[in-house]
């Protein structure tokens, strides 16, 4: 079996800051995603990587970046934070697409001051 | 675009009654969406529950099923007796095409009370 650990548990920033989530996995999968999950929403898709070095917009990339330097590790970036934003972050790989499964990490709880 | 609709908010249930969570899609860019039900146990990172990809087949996992109704567009899932152990957020999700994206419901927190 495998794992994906994300990095922080829990994150607390400041208005206008920006902020880097981490994340990886020893799946040795070829695909990695980033969620977003509100509360009473459901999960919306940030940015996807395919393979090391690639990245694919998803719903809600606006304000974020995302990094793919290696197959193991997928992190993502909170351009500006927002205040008063608070969110849940969820890194899952899979090792194809579209109707494979996903392995989901904990995830990351980001508050804003 | 795609968009998943699900039982919302919260349901309880008693031990050994039955469960129906409902789920139908809309998937304005795929002919044949693949279907999931994925779960979050209390404390735990959400999983696959079960996975059905061809329309007409049930999927099944831990006692628990679901059809893929192409004519009425869901995928609701049943339970013939929870335990308590079941207690836990349940989300619909759909994918296909070309795309890695998951579409996913809101989510439904299932409480089994003994």
């Amino acid at each position: 079996g495998g794992i994906i650990t994300q990095t922080p548990k829990f994150l607390i920033g400041q208005e206008g800051q920006k902020l880097t989530l981490k994340c990886q996995q020893n799946f040795n999968h070829d695909t990695m995603y980033w969620y977003r999950q509100d509360s009473g929403k459901g999960l919306r898709l940030i940015y996807y990587s395919i393979t090391e070095n690639d990245l694919q917009k998803g719903d809600l990339s606006e304000g974020y970046d995302a990094s793919r330097e290696k197959k193991s590790s997928f992190s993502l970036t909170v351009t500006s934070a927002q205040k008063n934003e608070m969110a849940v972050f969820l890194c899952a790989s899979s090792q194809g697409i579209s109707n494979e499964r996903l392995f989901f990490g904990h995830g990351t709880k980001l508050s804003v001051l | 675009g795609d968009s998943v609709t699900q039982t919302e908010g919260q349901v309880t249930v008693s031990e050994s009654k039955s469960l129906i969570i409902n789920c139908t899609y809309s998937a304005t860019s795929i002919a044949y969406p693949n279907l999931f039900w994925y779960v979050r146990y209390p404390g735990e990172g959400l999983q696959l529950l079960l996975k059905v990809i061809t329309a007409g087949q049930k999927g099944s996992s831990r006692g628990f099923e679901a059809t893929y109704n192409k004519e009425t567009t869901s995928f609701h899932l049943q339970k013939a007796s929870v335990q308590e152990s079941d207690s836990a957020v349940y989300y619909c999700a759909l994918s296909g095409g070309s795309n890695a994206k998951l579409t996913f419901g809101k989510g439904t927190k299932l409480s089994v009370k003994s």
